[in-house]
């Protein structure tokens, strides 16, 4: 599976949208893009995943260059209960190896 | 919205004993997996399991580690004689099927702690 880098951490302010970057310069043709976060020590919570097109669901949307060597997951409005570690994964199966993740807090 | 569940939430036990942790996936999934995250580490995977069967394994899942799906609704993790070094956060996983569009979806884990 192809490697990603993200930033170590990020902050934004209450109610802006948050921006979270993800580099996967070596990802290949069936590798989907998902994304998951982790609250303090809870289970990993399934967000959003897509392979070419952007997608948007109810809690956030992806955006893929058309290259697809990288990605953005966008939090709209973001709230304080948005604060938690986002890992970007890129797997071509179900064996989903999470990095360090962009710790992300949200700023009242 | 269905979620996998996990029993206990936190399990103490002294070094060298056994401990079965439990884990409730989704009722129509079919692919059941176990993760671990030692505290401030990351979230590294154990074991995925189908058809009764394991179907892949890391070189963290020793001899100490068994899993089973005794019935229809749940599926185990079992360590045979616990070690310090177990200390973490078990994760239970499942997902509806196997493949790149099929997100795992995670219980809240089991905290056990060996002393």
């Amino acid at each position: 599976d192809a490697k990603t880098t993200q930033p170590t951490s990020m902050d934004c302010a209450e109610g802006r949208a948050a921006n979270l970057p993800c580099n996967h310069s070596t990802i290949s043709g069936n590798e989907y893009v998902y994304w998951y976060r982790q609250i303090h020590s809870q289970g990993p919570q399934y967000i959003i995943h897509g392979l070419k097109n952007n997608e948007t669901n109810e809690m956030a949307s992806l955006i893929i260059t058309e290259d697809r060597k990288s990605s953005t997951l966008i939090l709209p409005h973001a709230t304080l209960r948005d604060t938690a570690v986002y890992y970007c994964i890129v797997t071509t199966g179900n064996q989903f190896y999470f990095g360090t993740g962009t710790s992300l807090t949200v700023i009242p | 919205e269905p979620e996998v569940t996990q029993t206990p939430s936190h399990q103490v036990t002294q070094m060298g004993q056994e401990v079965i942790l439990r884990c409730v996936p989704i009722s129509n999934h079919l692919y059941f997996y176990w993760y671990r995250q030692i505290l401030g580490q990351k979230v590294e995977f154990l074991v995925s399991f189908y058809n009764n069967e394991i179907s892949e394994k890391s070189e963290i899942f020793d001899d100490q580690f068994s899993v089973e799906r005794p019935d229809g609704s749940n599926f185990t993790l079992k360590i045979r004689s616990t070690k310090l070094e177990d200390s973490a956060m078990y994760f239970c996983a499942s997902s509806l099927s196997q493949g790149r569009a099929s997100p795992l979806h995670f219980g809240n884990g089991t905290r056990l702690t060996v002393t």
